[in-house]
């Protein structure tokens, strides 16, 4: 079974710059979710999807961060402008469903913002 | 609030067991996870145990739940170099389910 599958691996951008990153789920997995990894932390939830819905954006910066995932599958994060405090490893996962199912983590996409 | 701790730091010596500690604070929640990451990858699922359970072993793995004191435990039997790495634990719980991640417990082992 293939895993989370992310891209891409490594982003170097200037502040106040633009960038995207894609997700695409385990095959099957209703529920997706992005987090950010800062140097030194544990992941910190963003945002949450069932299927192509939100479930839980409360942690996410709305005035620079969005995200979708619009036919339930795939997922883009985007970073509109990015700040300094935005470097850190974007990691996503996805679980069959929703609630006590297990986490599947993808390889993550590293940000520096210089 | 929501929170996970742990402490940041272990060093043991190579066939040693390994000891990860963990305390979290929502008594609500339904799962409890150990994940390991190594340098430059994401996260690998361990283990995880259900909160109504108190212990859990999967071949070096031994995984101890204390619910009263909110505090959770991760034993390494025979500790291999290759253990070395970042484990972090989690509490899942909350209307949607969510995870809340410890800051990560660094285990080094010295062979």
């Amino acid at each position: 079974e293939a895993g989370v599958a992310q891209s891409p691996r490594y982003k170097i951008i200037e502040k106040r710059q633009s960038v995207a990153f894609w997700c695409n789920p385990i095959s099957g997995h209703a529920t997706l979710y992005w987090y950010q990894q800062i140097l030194g932390q544990g992941p910190k939830l963003l945002i949450q999807f069932q299927n192509n819905g939100v479930v839980d954006d409360s942690q996410l910066p709305k005035d620079r961060f969005s995200a979708e995932r619009l036919k339930g599958v795939d997922s883009t994060l985007k970073i509109q402008p990015a700040k300094l405090e935005d470097s850190a490893v974007y990691l996503c996962a996805s679980s069959l469903i929703q609630g006590g199912e297990t986490q599947y983590f993808g390889p993550g996409t590293r940000l520096l913002v210089l | 609030g929501e929170d996970v701790e742990q402490s940041l730091f272990l060093s043991v010596r190579e066939g040693d067991s390994s000891v990860i500690n963990c305390t979290y604070t929502d008594s609500s929640s339904t799962y409890l996870y150990w994940y390991k990451q190594e340098p430059g990858a994401g996260l690998q699922l361990l283990t995880y145990i259900f909160s109504n359970m108190d212990m859990k072993q999967d071949q070096r793995l031994t995984v101890l739940l204390n619910k009263k004191d909110k505090h959770l435990s991760l034993r390494i039997a025979d500790t291999q170099t290759g253990d070395s790495a970042i484990y972090f634990c989690a509490e899942q719980g909350g209307a949607t389910n969510k995870l809340i991640f410890g800051t990560g417990t660094l285990l080094a082992v010295q062979p």
